[in-house]
């Protein structure tokens, strides 16, 4: 079955850690993102990238990074400078990232909590 | 700045009727709007795209586009408890061929069997 998967489902970081969520997807999709989600929040844009070895910030990208090595790949390092990582984490593609008529799939998340 | 917003709710219906979800949205050359379904602690599930002016229907899903008012709404006719969830109202409010969605602070609904 094609789709996108988001492991772990859980994750716990230590002060001063980098901790690093990984997204493949098996839909041959172009375009990549990453959300981030709070309790009674909308959906935050962290990085998109629309093609290999090319990414973009979004609206909070600091403290944290990407990479898009591979097509199927986009992983996300939240780094120790991103003092409020708690959240919900949600990975996204859609199939060119380009036409106005597109529409994007997530996959299931990963929930980051601060030890 | 772009913005989607929603009624956070919550929404409560009785099983049955009809639920009204609304949204507004900043940007007035938007082309594509989304509305997701999100069940607490899950990921948000695509129920209905729309991108052209009146009603667009699928089940018992109808969505609603107004772009001069730049309003879109979704009804949900013969709500059951199972409707019961966050809908979050997207708009692709990209440029120059790159797409990028906003997401409304979506509306909780509640169906009472």
């Amino acid at each position: 079955d094609g789709g996108i998967t988001q492991s772990p489902k859980y994750l716990f970081r230590k002060e001063g850690q980098n901790v690093t969520l990984s997204c493949e997807q098996n839909l041959n999709h172009d375009a990549m993102y990453w959300y981030r989600q709070d309790p009674g929040q909308g959906l935050r844009l962290i990085y998109y990238s629309q093609i290999v070895n090319d990414f973009q910030k979004g609206d909070i990208a600091e403290g944290y990074s990407v990479s898009r090595e591979k097509k199927e790949s986009f992983p996300l390092t939240v780094t120790s400078a991103q003092k409020n990582p708690t959240a919900f984490y949600l990975c996204a593609s859609t199939v060119q990232g380009r036409a106005t008529n597109e529409k994007l799939f997530f996959g299931s998340g990963t929930q980051l909590s601060v030890l | 700045q772009k913005e989607v917003e929603q009624n956070s709710g919550p929404l409560s219906v009785p099983e049955g009727a009809i639920a009204s979800l609304n949204c507004t949205y900043s940007d007035r050359v938007s082309q594509s709007f989304f509305w997701y379904r999100q069940y607490s602690g899950k990921s948000p599930e695509l129920i209905m795209s729309i991108y052209s002016n009146g009603d667009k229907e699928d089940g018992r899903f109808t969505a609603q586009l107004n772009k001069a008012s730049q309003y879109v709404s979704l009804l949900i006719r013969d709500s059951q408890p199972s409707d019961s969830a966050t809908y979050l109202c997207a708009v692709n409010m990209g440029r120059l061929k790159v797409a990028q969605f906003y997401f409304g602070t979506g509306t909780s609904l509640t169906v009472i069997p």
